[in-house]
């Protein structure tokens, strides 16, 4: 059981918009930054969106990253193929003193 | 371009000690702004920080697993590493390194590497 509560599982189709939603409490994500991973089939994850909404350079502005009260969520517009991944959201947690992470949603882009 | 490569045995038997090292190039382990940690994948399944360790030797480690890991820093050597006790079948996971800065997001991940624990 995570920490974080996210969805097993979101789809759409290409071209448009999904939201994947990763919830916590006031010891975590109401607290902390969290940050979000994309882990594409076989791959290492990569930092998609850090401090909330910020993208590292590379990460297209796609994808999108905010914060309210104990939730964040991961936005992706213009879906495509190759955006089929599993992505995690990740926390400190300050009552854990631990980084902690969500159990990871599957895009599937159909 | 900074990289994170790990290494160690593939296989370790039940009640063993599982011990990975983590080699950072192009850029430095004594770097104030980073912490340096181990995460680990089980097969099909989520992501699990085991713990961090900052250049100094201060380490931070994950309360399930902090009575049997240990993790430190050669600076010397540009690398870290990583000892977890008493291992079972469920420590079976794929390992990875990585850096993560301050405000705890992971932004240089390892290749990562499988440790099957079977005797």
């Amino acid at each position: 059981q995570s920490v974080l509560t996210q969805p097993p599982s979101v789809s759409a189709a290409p071209g448009q918009k999904v939201t994947i939603s990763c919830s916590g409490s006031s010891s975590n994500i109401g607290n902390n930054y969290v940050s979000w991973y994309q882990q594409l089939p076989g791959t290492a994850p990569k930092l998609l969106i850090y401090d909330n909404n910020k993208r590292p350079s590379g990460i297209p502005d796609r994808f999108s990253g905010s914060k309210s009260g104990t939730s964040a969520t991961l936005g992706i517009t213009g879906l495509q193929t190759g955006d089929e991944a599993d992505y995690y959201c990740g926390t400190w947690d300050s009552s854990l003193s631990a980084l902690v992470f969500g159990g990871g949603t599957k895009l599937t882009v159909l | 371009q900074l990289q994170l490569q790990e290494s160690g045995p593939g296989l370790v038997k039940p009640s063993e000690t599982l011990s990975l090292t983590c080699t950072v190039s192009g850029g430095s382990i004594s770097s104030s702004s980073y912490y340096w940690g181990w995460i680990r994948q089980p097969p099909g399944k989520g992501l699990e920080w085991i713990g961090s360790i900052y250049y100094s030797g201060s380490t931070y480690y994950n309360p399930s697993l902090k009575s049997r890991v240990t993790i430190s820093v050669d600076t010397s050597k540009n690398q870290f590493s990583l000892k977890l006790s008493s291992v079972t079948a469920a420590d079976t996971a794929v390992y990875y390194c990585a850096r993560r800065a301050v405000t705890t997001s992971i932004d240089y991940w390892g290749q990562g590497t499988l440790v099957t624990v079977s005797s």
